[in-house]
């Protein structure tokens, strides 16, 4: 089972700063890795997927990047509304079981 | 469009029975795996099992075999999730979820989550 490290665990940022998100994989993923945004109140949504193509309709200032076993996710200038927990998640084995990372809180500084 | 729309919020007692549910529209409901994860209080998510509606294959994640129920009714579009006696531990957000495309394709559709507590 691929094992996934997200760090840190909690990301304080002020608004209009730059958040970098990290998350490692215990093994290679190649590109298979997903990035989900889950505000308070509210399920997961599909931020990145193929570790750098933003899904429809997300901002520009979310970016990913990596390949392998390293890959980042980043808010190019922090919003108030970016306030979540984040999630990485590979997709390259099967069945998923254990693909999620543990998360990462943002925090407003 | 496709859409996954889940049961609502279910208040139960230790040892009682319940099942909740995911109704897919949008799409071929035989073609895609349904998925379903957890998510207790305050905690990360975590998969409970799949199942391919076309021919009612079921994987369960080893955390929760033997514990949970995954069924799909085909004539409906509807996946189920399904416990024989609660427990407290049960208490959680449960979302289904399914692929964008087939195999090797990331989890795109989200159900809106049905939030199941269990209380003496």
């Amino acid at each position: 089972e691929i094992v996934m490290t997200q760090s840190p665990a909690t990301l304080s940022v002020s608004p209009g700063e730059r958040a970098t998100l990290s998350c490692r994989a215990s093994q290679s993923v190649s590109s298979s890795l997903a990035w989900y945004q889950q505000k308070p109140g509210q399920g997961p949504r599909l931020l990145i997927y193929g570790a750098s193509t933003r899904a429809t309709g997300i901002p520009a200032r979310f970016s990913g990047s990596g390949s392998g076993t390293d890959f980042s996710l980043t808010i190019s200038s922090l919003q108030s509304e970016d306030l979540a927990v984040y999630y990485c998640q590979q997709y390259s084995t099967w069945p998923p079981w254990g693909t999620f990372g543990q998360g990462t809180k943002v925090e407003i500084k | 469009e496709v859409q996954l729309v889940q049961s609502g919020a279910e208040v139960k007692k230790p040892g009682e029975s319940l099942k909740i549910s995911c109704k897919g529209s949008g799409y071929s409901f035989m073609s895609y795996w349904i998925g379903w994860v957890r998510q207790m209080p305050g905690k990360g998510l975590e998969w409970m099992g799949v199942i391919y509606p076309g021919d009612f294959d079921t994987r369960y994640s080893p955390s929760v075999q033997g514990q949970v129920t995954i069924s799909v009714d085909k004539s409906t579009s509807t996946a189920y999730l399904q416990w024989r006696s609660l427990k407290a531990s049960d208490t959680a957000m449960y979302y289904c979820v399914r692929r964008y495309l087939g195999s090797g394709s990331y989890w795109y559709y989200w159900g809106q989550g049905t939030l199941v507590s269990v209380s003496s």
